[in-house]
């Protein structure tokens, strides 16, 4: 596709419910981020996969948040137990390369979470 | 982790030159200086980065002093279109967790 694409745009669910959250990065992107952005706020670092594997998964906030890559390429950010405080937007963001040092990051338009 | 600071908000008016400064002490030897702007309901735009001096695009001009310790982010005759939330991110390809981290940003408000 011409940009990342992330499913669904609005997702709401009730507290304690299991939800996942896809992206589909840019064709060739070996490099895959999700970040979680709360309303006013500058968006949060959660994980950082280069290829399959999650390089840097310092940011996921509790052992609720889980999230894989497979087949390098889709990924997919699982919550367990949705709390109220898990509301948010979720981007994924995607780059050509590992480590690079243009820094440029690719986003999506977002997941936005709403837990009743 | 190297933390940025920048103004929480910012008013300018159409056709005017906009700096947005973000001040960055503990900026590492390795580190680069990013800047991306974000709509609203849009996922961050990247701008521009730079290392040291003077970097210019389409779009913008960064300001890197020599001491590295601040930058300038310098929007040359705004728009209307450039009212959105502009964050300042300070890493290096070295320390990944730096690299993506996001303050707060500022918030420009492009008056006509």
């Amino acid at each position: 596709g011409a940009g990342v694409s992330q499913t669904p745009s609005n997702k709401v669910t009730e507290k304690g419910k299991y939800v996942e959250l896809r992206c589909d990065p840019i064709s060739g992107h070996t490099a895959l981020y999700w970040y979680r952005q709360s309303l006013g706020q500058g968006p949060e670092f959660l994980i950082y996969f280069q290829g399959t594997g999650a390089a840097d998964d310092s940011g996921l906030p509790n052992d609720r948040f889980f999230a894989v890559r497979p087949e390098g390429s889709v990924s997919t950010l699982k919550i367990q137990r949705t709390e109220r405080g898990d509301s948010a937007v979720y981007l994924c963001a995607s780059s050509p390369v590992s480590y690079s040092l243009t820094g440029e990051l690719f986003f999506g338009e977002g997941s936005r979470l709403t837990v009743l | 982790l190297a933390k940025t600071t920048q103004p929480i908000s910012m008013d300018s008016y159409e056709g005017q030159e906009v700096n947005i400064t973000c001040s960055h002490n503990n900026i590492a030897t390795n580190d680069y200086i990013t800047w991306y702007q974000q709509f609203p309901s849009q996922g961050p735009r990247f701008i521009i980065q730079g290392y040291k001096t003077k970097v210019t695009n389409e779009v913008a001009s960064l300001f890197i002093p020599a001491d590295r310790k601040s930058s300038t982010l310098s929007l040359p005759r705004v728009s209307l279109s450039d009212t959105a939330v502009y964050y300042c991110l300070v890493g290096s390809a070295l320390n990944a967790g730096n690299m993506l981290t996001f303050g707060g940003g500022t918030r420009l408000m492009v008056k006509p």
